[in-house]
């Protein structure tokens, strides 16, 4: 099955632990992203990559960190920077070069800390 | 990346009303997808516009883009409770980062 898996599903942090949330693609994408949602609002960019080795800063990357090590994954990291990291993360992924591709995402970690 | 705006944010229908949300930017857009959100999903792919003018239909739904290619809409006909979630435009740029707008949350009243 091809598809793009997020985990965990749930996750749990205590204040001042950083937290790392997995993404893995199996769909040979080039272009993976990594959103925040709020309770009742929208889709924040967070970071994006459109290559390996490479990644972009989006509207609210303060207190988060990525890699991309591999085409396949793109890994999210919540550090203690972040003040208010209780949240739900999407993790999504597309083709490049191909107008009008569209975009897959995972089933998201819903993050609370405690 | 593009900036758009969607309204309203909130929609309470009568189940059997139709719905309409708008996607409006304030530049010329390349093209645009929609993506739809159950309660507690994740957003999942409607389709997409790239020419001026364009209307596309899936069974209820009908989306349309604008002749300035600056807004787009999603209307659907007689709503029925399985269309419950959060409607998000995405301006979709080649090469580009994907942004969505703010969303427009439908809730169905029975």
């Amino acid at each position: 099955d091809g598809g793009i898996t997020q985990s965990p599903k749930y996750l749990f942090r205590k204040e001042g632990q950083n937290v790392t949330l997995s993404c893995e693609q199996n769909l040979n994408h080039d272009a993976m992203y990594w959103y925040r949602q709020d309770p009742g609002q929208g889709l924040r960019l967070i970071y994006y990559s459109q290559i390996v080795n490479d990644f972009q800063k989006g509207d609210i990357a303060e207190g988060y960190s990525v890699s991309r090590e591999k085409k396949e994954s793109f890994p999210l990291t919540v550090t203690s920077a972040q003040k208010n990291p209780t949240a739900f993360y999407l993790c999504a992924s597309s083709i490049l070069d191909v107008p009008g591709t569209e975009a897959f995402f995972g089933q998201g970690t819903r993050l609370t800390v405690v | 990346g593009q900036q758009v705006m969607q309204i309203p944010q909130y929609q309470h229908v009568q189940e059997g009303e139709d719905f309409t949300t708008y996607c409006n930017s304030s530049t010329t857009l390349s093209n645009i997808q929609w993506y739809k959100q159950r309660p507690g999903g994740h957003p999942v792919f409607l389709i997409q516009l790239v020419k001026s003018g364009e209307v596309k239909k899936q069974k209820r739904l009908t989306f349309q883009f604008g002749e300035a290619k600056k807004n787009s809409s999603l209307h659907i006909t007689a709503t029925q409770t399985t269309d419950v979630g959060t409607y998000f435009c995405a301006p979709a740029q080649l090469n580009e980062k994907l942004t969505f707008g703010t969303g427009t949350r439908l809730t169905i009243i029975p």
